[in-house]
């Protein structure tokens, strides 16, 4: 089955700089990446999604690249504020199309 | 439109006692999901339906059933509830190839 690893784990960054987080994927059949950000207590809600026959998409400060070939995508956030302090999921749908795999999780802190 | 629903939120279980957590969504999505999420961990899938009438098994499936009761319904039942089940349990929801969408949790002790 697919396998998603998501880096970094944790990530701390000043109110007004860039976040980067990764997400690599095994089965290259996978044709949809969406992200999810969970606040503390509260359900995984989506941010932003990708599928495979787009290379790129933006969403005012966010953002999504996808790498088909290295089978890898990044969520960026720019002009970053305390407000997007949560966990950030990447996950990348299954071959069967049925089945969503998740990334670990990178908890962002932004620092004011 | 509620979107995803989940009952109960909160649950506080002796060991050994068994317990269904209620799952509805009113979107008309044909796949239905439940996770459970531990403290600073992510998502692990239980259970999954793909469409009415149908479940598969997860990463995590032991010591849980399912019931996909008809297509808004997916309740997820501890036959013998245990310490090592005490976690957060969503419920999720999508359709083809849309994003899935999540219920607001339900957060389980057992002692």
């Amino acid at each position: 089955g697919e396998n998603v690893e998501q880096h970094p784990s944790t990530l701390s960054v000043q109110e007004g700089d860039s976040a980067v987080i990764k997400c690599t994927y095994s089965d290259s059949a996978s044709n949809y990446f969406p992200w999810y950000k969970q606040e503390l207590g509260k359900r995984p809600q989506l941010i932003i999604d990708i599928r495979s026959n787009v290379g790129e998409k933006k969403d005012q400060r966010i953002a999504v690249t996808l790498n088909k070939t290295a089978k890898h995508f990044s969520l960026h956030i720019t002009e970053t504020q305390p407000e997007d302090s949560a966990v950030y999921f990447c996950a990348a749908r299954g071959y069967n199309f049925n089945k969503f795999y998740f990334g670990s999780g990178t908890k962002l802190n932004v620092k004011p | 439109n509620a979107g995803v629903t989940q009952t109960p939120k909160f649950q506080v279980l002796k060991t050994g006692q068994s317990m269904t957590l209620q799952c509805a969504q009113d979107m008309n999505h044909n796949s239905m999901y439940w996770y459970r999420q531990d403290p600073g961990m992510g998502l692990r899938l239980i259970y999954y339906s793909a469409s009415e009438g149908t479940t598969d098994k997860g990463e995590v499936p032991n010591g849980y059933n399912v019931s996909r009761l008809n297509k808004r319904e997916f309740s997820l039942r501890l036959e013998s509830a245990a310490p090592s089940q005490t976690s957060v349990y969503f419920c999720g929801s999508s359709y083809s190839n849309q994003p899935q969408h999540f219920g607001d949790g339900t957060r389980l002790s057992i002692l």
